[in-house]
């Protein structure tokens, strides 16, 4: 198994440019998460999906989009790239149903917006 | 919603010396807890879980962390620290019950540096 794998590795954008950062997950795992980390600030929650058509949003959703057409994929989009978007991105999944099950970690996006 | 408090973002010791990082969150009913660890350029790693039963708990690289409900804290301590365990380590949440179910609430991270 891969586990949790992110593309790209790394990012460097122009204001108002748009991306998707990719995730993919093969442990048929219901439940998938996308978090940024900014220094000092630890993991916050920008969207969560429970399975296959069914997304919502975190903390801090404003200015990404996400959509669930499988089970294996939860890409993050910007729209519009801003440079208080500059921030590591982490997808995560686990399996859904019960609280205390272990999610598990994709290696990040390092994502830079000039 | 959960808050997760980590009270020290930084937390430098030397190499063989003990050491304890300090989680505390809000009250609620049920709660489960976990901490991660992050090497440097790395995803997180989970290093430990409370779920139920024994307070104590172990995990892997020699840590365990102590559930106190009474204080609503999460300790994370370590007889003997080597350098390897330099990191950065995140004390997290999960409800166990209403619409937040499942959801990990982060606390904000603790630096450990472990020198020579």
């Amino acid at each position: 198994n891969a586990g949790v794998t992110q593309t790209p590795k790394f990012q460097v954008l122009k204001t108002g440019q748009s991306m998707t950062l990719q995730c993919a997950q093969d442990m048929n795992h219901e439940y998938m998460s996308w978090y940024r980390q900014d220094p000092g600030m630890g993991l916050r929650l920008i969207h969560y999906s429970v399975g296959a058509g069914i997304t919502d949003q975190g903390e801090v959703p404003n200015g990404y989009n996400v959509s669930r057409s499988t089970t294996e994929d939860f890409p993050l989009r910007l729209l519009s790239a801003a440079p208080s978007q500059t921030s590591v991105y982490f997808c995560a999944s686990s399996r859904a149903g019960l609280p205390g099950n272990e999610q598990f970690f994709g290696p990040g996006t390092r994502l830079t917006v000039l | 919603a959960q808050s997760v408090t980590q009270l020290d973002s930084q937390v430098p010791v030397f190499e063989e010396a003990p050491v304890e990082l300090r989680c505390n969150y809000s009250s609620s009913v049920s709660v489960y807890l976990f901490w991660y660890v992050q090497y440097p350029n790395q995803g997180l790693q989970l290093l430990l879980k409370y779920l139920s039963g024994s307070t104590l708990v172990k995990g892997i690289n020699g840590f365990e962390a102590e559930f106190n409900k009474s204080q609503t804290s999460f300790h994370l301590r370590k007889p003997s620290v080597h350098i390897s365990d330099t990191a950065e380590y995140f004390c997290a949440v999960s409800e166990g019950r209403g619409s937040t179910l499942g959801r990990l609430y982060f606390g904000r991270g603790t630096q450990l540096t472990v020198w020579p």
